[in-house]
């Protein structure tokens, strides 16, 4: 099993829907982090938590909200979906030491029509 | 604003050759280094980390880290057309135990045989 777990793996949608991305890692790390990727655009830092109640705004948090329910897991959620967040959404996992590197989920793929 | 550089490419090198990918960073206190291998469509999986100046070598990859140019690099020996990917560069901003990585855009490789 993987380590880090993306649900679901692949999304098509509609404008305005609510969408929810799930995240949940066996790593028993404490520092979790979305980001989403676009051709061209690499990594952009979305939201990161430290800890069950730290909650940190990335470079482009506009137009998204998380939630961390436990340690484990950190969902990613899209209150009204616009086509522009057509993307591939990663979660990512490290260790408390801030040199420690960062472990990637599997991706969702969204698509928002 | 802290920033991680790299050629975004295609880096085109035959079979067998030595591949060099090359990141420059502006955060001169910058402590931790960690190159990614990612393939089309999938997740960035770490390939190196480094921490000291000098090289690190694991198999057919070297990490050079010279911090007083602000430069890190990754050699490829003995490249192979399974190494054709996309190589994120990404550097832990100095004394900010309280951030995420900051990644370059990438570099892509591509080995022709």
């Amino acid at each position: 099993d993987a380590d880090v777990t993306q649900t679901p793996r692949n999304r098509i949608t509609k404008t305005g829907k609510r969408i929810m991305l799930e995240c949940s890692q066996t790593k028993g790390h404490d520092r979790m982090y979305w980001y989403r990727q676009d051709p061209g655009l690499g990594l952009r830092l979305i939201y990161y938590s430290f800890d069950v109640k730290d909650i940190n705004k990335g470079e482009i948090s506009d137009g998204y909200s998380v939630s961390r329910q436990a340690q484990a897991k950190f969902s990613l959620s899209l209150e009204s979906a616009i086509p522009n967040q057509t993307a591939l959404y990663f979660c990512a996992t490290s260790g408390p030491q801030g040199e420690q590197p960062q472990h990637f989920g599997d991706g969702t793929r969204l698509s928002i029509l | 604003q802290k920033e991680v550089e790299q050629n975004s490419g295609p880096l085109s090198v035959p079979e067998g050759a030595i591949a060099s990918l090359n990141c420059t960073y502006s955060d001169r206190g910058s402590q931790s280094f960690f190159w990614y291998r990612q393939y089309s469509g999938k997740s960035p999986e770490l390939i190196m980390s480094i921490y000291s100046n000098g090289d690190k070598e694991d198999g057919r990859f070297t990490a050079q880290l010279n911090k007083a140019s602000q430069y890190v690099s990754l050699l490829i020996r003995d490249s192979q057309p399974s190494d054709s990917a996309t190589y994120l560069c990404a550097v832990n901003p100095a004394n900010q135990a309280g951030t995420a990585l900051i990644f370059g855009k990438g570099t892509t490789l591509s080995v022709s045989s």
